[in-house]
Parts: structure tokens; C-alpha cells; sequence
């Protein structure tokens, strides 16, 4: 089945500085990759996705990148600010059909400092 | 807005003790999951559900067992709940028609077993 690793597992940044979190998996039938922010004591919920058909894509501060050669993903934050502080999960997913599951990533813990 | 709820936030059962986790989604969605949530292991899939009385298992569904016999409803079930079992349990549910998209998660149930 599909394995997914991210890194790091905790990033500090101060305000205003870029963040770059960094996923690779391992199935190459892999086609979509959303990345979900959990805040503290809520649930988790979706902050951008990517297809594979698309190398790139951005939504205001953040974006996300996709490498299908090497098989890795990575989600870019610039302009850091306090309430970008979350857990931070990385997903990879075949899409077949009805049935489709995601396979998440570690997490990593964001901390933007002031 | 799609709701997720779970019937409980905070649980605490003695080992050997039977466990029941309810997830009601109120969007009419095919699709149903049930993770755990740990720290250093991100979100694994316990089970998950295609549609009514179809269920399939995830990573680590050693333990649990699952029941879907209404749409908007998917239990989790701890047979012999042990200690290894505590943890975060978040169920989710997405429109079977939604390959791409967000996959809407309840707010969470921590289980402590004793």
C-alpha cells in the first residue's frame, strides 16, 4: 500500500519568514495530494490539494508543489503569521473510484513566532 | 456547512470493557472513515465504508470492528477495549461523487482506557 513520510516533524519560524514542509510517497498510482491544517483541540480540515496533472499550485500564502519523478510534495507558507500555528498533514491518494482513502503523513507542528 | 459529530468528546473505559464510537454525518455522503490520531503517528485508518452495510478495513484494524446500517451513521467498536486503544479517534465522510475535495472530520473523541 501506499506509504507517506513528512518532514520535518516540528518547524519554528519567526513572523514573516517562508515555511516549508516537505512530504514523498511511495505509490506511483498516487494522483492527489491535499494538505490539511489542524488547529489546536479542533479537527483537521483542508487547506489546498494538488493532481497529479499539475505541478503547481498557489492560493493567496500558500502553495503547493509536486515533483511525480521524485515522488514528493511540499507545501509553502510565506509571510508566516501567528495563526499559521497548527499541525500541519500531508495525503496521498488514489482515485480509482468510489472508494477512494487517503494515507496521511506524520505531521508536522508549526510554530510561528512573534 | 457539513456536519460531522461524534457522540462523545472525552470517553474513559476500563480494559476488557466494550466501546462503542458513533459518527453522524448530516450531508447524505457514501463514504465513511474512522481514524486514530497519535502523536508521532499522524492520522492511520482504522476502517472505512463505502456505503451502507459495505465496510473494508484500513491500516490497523486489529481490535476494532465497524457498523454501517444507516447512511448518516458509522460506529466504531472496541470489543475488549485495552490500553494500547487510547488515543484520538476522528471519524470523517466524503460525497462518493467527490473523488477530489475535502474529506469533512468530526470533532473527535480522546478515548482513556484504564
Amino acid at each position: 500500500g501506499e506509504n507517506v513520510e513528512q518532514h520535518p516533524s516540528t518547524l519554528s519560524v519567526q513572523e514573516g519568514d517562508s515555511a516549508v514542509i516537505k512530504c514523498t510517497y511511495s505509490d506511483s498510482a498516487s494522483n492527489y495530494f491535499p494538505w490539511y491544517k489542524q488547529e489546536l483541540g479542533k479537527r483537521p480540515q483542508l487547506i489546498i490539494d494538488i493532481r497529479s496533472n499539475v505541478g503547481e499550485k498557489k492560493d493567496q500564502r500558500i502553495a503547493v508543489t509536486l515533483n511525480k519523478t521524485a515522488k514528493h510534495f511540499s507545501l509553502h507558507i510565506t509571510e508566516t503569521q501567528p495563526e499559521d500555528s497548527a499541525v500541519y498533514f500531508c495525503a496521498a491518494k488514489v482515485i480509482t473510484g468510489g472508494g477512494n482513502k487517503l494515507t496521511f503523513g506524520t505531521g508536522t507542528q508549526l510554530k510561528v513566532e512573534l | 456547512d457539513v456536519k460531522v459529530t461524534q457522540s462523545s468528546r472525552y470517553l474513559v473505559k476500563r480494559t476488557g470493557e466494550k466501546v462503542f464510537l458513533e459518527c453522524v454525518q448530516d450531508m447524505d455522503h457514501e463514504n465513511m472513515f474512522w481514524y486514530r490520531q497519535d502523536p508521532g503517528l499522524g492520522l492511520r485508518l482504522i476502517y472505512f465504508s463505502y456505503d451502507v452495510k459495505m465496510k473494508e478495513k484500513g491500516d490497523i484494524p486489529e481490535g476494532y470492528s465497524v457498523s454501517r446500517e444507516k447512511k448518516e451513521r458509522f460506529s466504531l467498536i472496541l470489543e475488549s477495549a485495552s490500553t494500547n486503544q487510547t488515543s484520538m479517534y476522528l471519524c470523517a465522510s466524503i460525497a462518493v461523487g467527490l473523488a477530489v475535495g475535502e474529506q469533512y472530520f468530526g470533532p473527535g473523541t480522546r478515548l482513556t482506557v484504564t
